[in-house]
């Protein structure tokens, strides 16, 4: 069966700290693809990045970069130097190309103090 | 461009009673796809519409159901409300299927059932 993991429920980290967030998946498939969104208090899920099983190269946009590793079954998303405008829910989400139902993480609070 | 609307924002409903939520998704989009959201199980794909055609499903019960209007506006409708089927929903809109390409979020309808 198929499953995304995010094993940090909630994370708190001071402005301008550095903060990775976990996620790992799981399938037996070998063609997939994996997605980020950011839910900030307004309810609206915002689409940060889709990367195909295909393509392992990290990933960099501005502040943000994506360590792909399918080694580890994993997806991890880093942001540098935290701002409070950072606070929000992160999602990640896995859809198999041969079914397209999309997989939600549980999701990772995240919030930056000031 | 606007973006995708969904409406009413909030709604509360009795047990039994049914519920109709609309979905306008971004103008040109023919993808609109449903998600429930609850604390306790997260975010669950219901359903997707492309084309006036359901082309995929959750595993959620008869009672959801929706569809899709020439225009690509969505509607979804439960029928016989229960208590567990207060939650956020969730509209998206891509111009494809989700897999391909960014899903564009509404701000949702969050549907408290007494």
């Amino acid at each position: 069966a198929q499953k995304v993991t995010q094993a940090q429920t909630e994370i708190s980290v001071v402005e301008k700290e550095d903060v990775t967030l976990d996620c790992v998946y799981e399938t037996r498939d070998t063609t997939y693809y994996l997605f980020w969104y950011k839910q900030p208090p307004s309810g609206e899920l915002v689409f940060l990045i889709r990367r195909n099983s295909f393509d392992e190269q990290n990933e960099i946009s501005g502040r943000y970069s994506w360590n792909f590793q399918k080694s580890t079954s994993s997806f991890n998303f880093t942001i540098t130097a935290s701002q409070v405008v950072d606070s929000a829910v992160y999602f990640c989400a896995l859809i198999l190309n041969r079914d397209d139902k999309i997989i939600f993480g549980k999701g990772t609070r995240l919030h930056i103090l000031p | 461009k606007a973006g995708v609307t969904q409406t009413p924002r909030y709604l509360i409903k009795t047990r039994g009673q049914q519920v109709t939520l609309s979905c306008s998704p971004i103008s040109g989009h023919r993808s609109v796809s449903w998600y429930q959201q609850t604390p306790g199980q997260g975010l669950q794909f219901l359903f997707e519409y492309f084309s006036e055609t359901q082309r995929n499903k959750g595993n959620f019960p008869g009672r959801f159901s929706g569809r899709q209007f020439s225009n690509s506006r969505s509607e979804m409708n439960v029928s016989t409300l229960e208590l567990g089927d207060s939650a956020l929903y969730l509209c998206a809109s891509s111009l494809v299927q989700g897999r391909y390409t960014e899903a564009f979020f509404g701000q949702g309808t969050r549907l408290t059932v007494v």
